[in-house]
């Protein structure tokens, strides 16, 4: 069964830093990937959507690769900001049509 | 302006009442879901509906119970059978159920039990 894992479950880093979120996959045979942004007490936004076929996919500042061989994709944030701090769900999709998701990893950026 | 509305936002539950939870869409999407999160846990899947009038459980369905009388609307009952109902709960949409699509989430119920 598929399992998805993010570590770690939180990161503080100073505004400016690059930094990458990682998370991990046991099954490679997933239809996409997707990173979705969480505030505190709020719904999801979905960032970016990776589909099995493709390796990266790119939204501003944020870049999400795909490597389903090694059963990882990583978000890739350039320039951090004190807005980016939120919690950064990743979620495979299987082939029951269904979404399996990380726990989370809490980011929160030092001004 | 469309989206994925979901009431209420704050919602409290005696011990041995049902709740129902509304999800509203006017994406025009056919498939809607029900998510359950709880600290520290990545989301689960309570159940799903990939068309009107048709629905399947997921993970962690016990206690749950839904419908699907229409395409915009999903509503989700907790019944008194859930014994641990503690959570916030998300309800999301895609244009249809192939698992290539993007889902798009509302803002959330969250439920406490007194």
């Amino acid at each position: 069964k598929q399992e998805v894992t993010q570590i770690p479950a939180a990161l503080s880093v100073p505004e400016g830093e690059n930094l990458v979120l990682n998370c991990s996959f046991t099954d490679s045979a997933i239809y996409n990937l997707q990173w979705f942004r969480q505030d505190p007490g709020k719904g999801l936004t979905s960032l970016l959507l990776i589909q099995s076929s493709q390796r990266e996919q790119t939204s501003g500042r944020l870049n999400a690769s795909l490597d389903k061989s090694s059963g990882r994709s990583t978000l890739y944030i350039a320039a951090s900001q004190p807005g980016d701090s939120a919690t950064y769900l990743c979620a495979a999709s299987d082939s029951n049509y269904q979404l399996i998701w990380g726990a989370g990893t809490k980011l929160i950026i030092k001004p | 302006d469309g989206g994925i509305t979901q009431s209420p936002k704050y919602l409290f539950r005696k011990e041995g009442q049902n709740v129902t939870l509304s999800c509203e869409q006017n994406l025009n999407h056919d498939a809607m879901y029900w998510y359950r999160q709880d600290p520290g846990q990545g989301l689960r899947l309570i159940y799903y509906s990939q068309i009107v009038n048709d629905f399947q459980k997921g993970d962690i369905a016990e206690g749950y119970s839904v419908s699907r009388e229409k395409k915009e609307s999903f509503p989700l009952t907790v019944t008194s059978a859930q014994k641990n109902p503690t959570a916030f709960y998300l309800c999301a949409s895609s244009i249809d159920p192939a698992p290539y699509n993007e889902q798009f989430f509302g803002p959330g119920t969250r439920l406490t039990v007194l």
